[in-house]
């Protein structure tokens, strides 16, 4: 099946630090979705990329899909405390969307950790 | 209202238990998945629903088992489980399966297995 790699796994920011953390596929993605775990918590979607070269803002978050839908990034302007939590990009699988519907492929994940 | 409720919260069974995970949502949504998570991992996909019908099982042993009794509820019946079954199994929903919607999930249900 299709992977999504993430990096980084982990990445710890001082409080004000920005961060940024990369999808990569070695397949043209279909689409990218970005969810946000807390500790302790569960998955809560972000967003959603579709386009070649789209970009998305909500506040301080970036997200930014690749012009040949292989990658995308998620940036975070000066880290606050409540962005602590595990960013996870997602792939939904075209192939399996033609016959018996779609599949959330997830990356690994990057953990992020932000010091006060 | 534009939540999963997920139930119970926390479940500890032995290995000759039946139990069963409950899943519900009331947003309209027609495609309910269950995800199982382990610890620092991402979520990984178990059975999709859509339309009440199965329509994805990803080679899930049967130990797991699978049922949409209707539109808004989904259950997730266990069976001599495993220890290494142990883990956070997440429910979600989503408006359509077939588009690009995200998905909302519940806040899971964390399953010890002894």
């Amino acid at each position: 099946g299709q992977q999504v790699m993430q990096i980084p796994q982990y990445q710890h920011v001082q409080e004000g630090e920005d961060f940024t953390t990369y999808c990569n596929s070695s397949t043209t993605l279909s689409n990218i979705q970005w969810y946000k775990q807390r500790p302790g918590g569960h998955p809560v979607f972000l967003i959603q990329l579709v386009k070649s070269g789209e970009v998305k803002k909500q506040k301080r978050l970036t997200f930014q899909f690749g012009e040949a839908k292989k990658n995308s990034s998620l940036h975070i302007t000066a880290t606050q405390t409540t962005d602590v939590g595990t960013y996870f990009c997602a792939d939904r699988e075209r192939e399996i969307w033609e016959t018996s519907g779609s599949r959330l492929t997830f990356g690994e994940g990057t953990q992020l950790t932000v010091n006060p | 209202d534009t939540e999963v409720t997920q139930t119970p919260k926390h479940l500890v069974m032995g290995m000759t238990n039946k139990k069963s995970l409950k899943c519900e949502q009331h947003m309209g949504h027609r495609a309910m998945y269950w995800y199982k998570q382990k610890a620092k991992k991402p979520p990984e996909l178990m059975f999709v629903y859509s339309y009440e019908k199965l329509s994805i099982n990803e080679s899930v042993p049967s130990r797991f088992s699978p049922e949409c009794p209707n539109s808004s509820l989904l259950n997730l019946h266990l069976h001599a489980l495993q220890p290494e079954d142990s883990a956070l199994y997440l429910c979600a929903s989503s408006l359509w399966q077939y588009y690009n919607y995200g998905y909302t999930f519940g806040s899971g249900t964390r399953l010890t297995v002894v």
